[in-house]
């Protein structure tokens, strides 16, 4: 079946410009994470959603990132007043309670450069 | 709280060669352990896990880690390297949380 998707894939962004980022999930995959990863380093945990409630947003660097499941299934990250620094690939993933555990199943990422 | 350690940033091997890759972990619960690969502007692609089910680990593409809870070390090997194998390659934790904590990762070039 098909992965987790995202969009888009690119993004450049002036300094100060709001951007969203999109993330599909499998279909039926209860969980869904966002993580950013920084040029060079492994990816770090910003929030993660269980169905349409968000229940933790600890690793959100500020609070000009917000993300929001409405429905349960599609996820969107925005962010306000880019700056440099949030330039990072976003990545997505979606997880569902398999034999064995939980295995996150992650999406190609969105690369965003703010210039 | 939980961290991963991925000894070595960079590492090389010559074709058909045995690969490893260290990965240490620290945990406060008993761990689930992660290894995924990521190809240049992809995402991560799971290779194997360990869920406590056994020690050793077989995964995808001929790779295998050995879970050793008195080193609390996770390494990933692979006994013969191809050149498709060069990538990057991630260790992580999950602990307690429901979040993925990473490894910086370690690139893995693979020469000819």
């Amino acid at each position: 079946g098909a992965g987790v998707s995202q969009s888009p894939r690119y993004k450049v962004a002036k300094r100060g410009q709001d951007v969203a980022l999109r993330c599909d999930p499998i279909s039926g995959h209860v969980s869904l994470f966002w993580y950013q990863q920084a040029l060079g380093q492994g990816p770090e945990f910003l929030t993660y959603f269980q169905n349409e409630a968000q229940l933790d947003k600890s690793g959100l660097p500020s609070d000009r990132f917000f993300a929001e499941r409405p429905e349960g299934s599609v996820s969107t990250l925005k962010i306000q007043r880019t700056q440099q620094e949030d330039s990072a690939v976003y990545l997505c993933a979606s997880s569902f309670i398999e034999e064995g555990g939980e295995t996150q199943y992650f999406g190609p990422g969105t690369r965003l450069l703010v210039l | 709280a939980q961290s991963v350690t991925q000894l070595g940033s960079h590492v090389s091997v010559s074709e058909g060669a045995l690969v490893l890759l260290r990965c240490n972990y620290s945990s406060s619960v008993p761990p689930y352990l992660f290894w995924y690969v990521q190809y240049p502007n992809q995402g991560l692609q799971l290779l194997l896990k360990y869920t406590s089910a056994a020690t050793l680990v077989k995964g995808i593409n001929g790779f295998e880690a050995e879970f050793k809870k008195s080193e609390t070390s996770f390494h990933l090997t692979k006994p013969s390297a191809h050149m498709s194998d060069a990538a990057e390659y991630f260790c992580a934790v999950r602990g307690s949380a429901r979040q993925l904590t990473f490894g910086s990762g370690t690139q893995l070039t693979v020469l000819p």
